[in-house]
């Protein structure tokens, strides 16, 4: 089993609805938690990350972590089709380096005008 | 443009080759992290190195060696190259030694026939 589960989709929405991603783990020493956004055939872009608990929003951009659960969200409102791209989430603990990584799968979202 | 550059773009070798692939990290980061990307594994940390010195390490085949230079550009050497490691490499960086918010370059797409 892997430590971070993401559904793959594809997810698709139409324009101006609201995209709800989620992810789940297994680690609990996982204390940094962050979404990435990959466009096709380039690489990851940071769209926001959060420490522990909690929620934190950016713009059209909500993060919600429930480490209770073990389940994190990220939450897009007023899609545009603009937000058509694979969404990675990623946690890291600090047993090695905060820098080390571990990413969902990444879930393909399309977002139709 | 995330500011971190990545050569070459793409790759074809042949099994049992060996290749080596380059990352420059964005102006004044110190850290570089390699990842590989494939369709059944996902993103994968491979490696990080700050300032010279290796940080922290992933899954990293013994096959596969890295290594980052004064100028602090690293290379990703890949030996005894078998058919499953046809895959996308990532290097991201960043300023400090431990970072979640990590800069990706473009990749290189490595193909092994």
């Amino acid at each position: 089993q892997k430590e971070v589960e993401q559904d793959p989709g594809p997810l698709s929405v139409p324009e101006g609805a609201i995209v709800s991603l989620n992810c789940t783990y297994s680690n609990s020493a996982f204390q940094y938690f962050m979404w990435y956004r990959q466009y096709s055939r380039k690489g990851p872009e940071l769209l926001m990350y959060t420490y522990s608990s909690g929620n934190k929003e950016d713009g059209r951009f909500t993060a919600q972590v429930d480490k209770s659960s073990k389940y994190i969200s990220l939450f897009i409102r007023d899609s545009q089709p603009s937000d058509s791209a694979t969404y990675l989430c990623a946690m890291s603990a600090p047993t090695d380096s905060w820098g080390k990584l571990q990413f969902g799968a990444g879930t393909q979202v399309v977002v139709t005008p | 443009d995330s500011g971190v550059t990545q050569t070459p773009k793409h790759l074809i070798t042949a099994t049992g080759q060996r290749v080596t692939l380059r990352c420059s990290p964005r102006s004044g980061d110190l850290s570089v992290y390699w990842y590989q990307q494939s369709l059944d594994q996902g993103l994968q940390f491979l490696i990080q190195y700050y300032n010279g010195e290796e940080r922290a390490k992933g899954n990293i085949l013994e096959r596969f060696s890295a290594q980052q230079f004064p100028d602090l550009h690293s290379e990703l050497n890949l030996s005894s190259l078998e058919l499953g490691d046809s895959a996308l490499y990532f290097c991201a960086s960043s300023v400090a030694g431990e970072s979640v918010e990590q800069f990706f370059g473009p990749g290189t797409r490595l193909t092994v026939l």
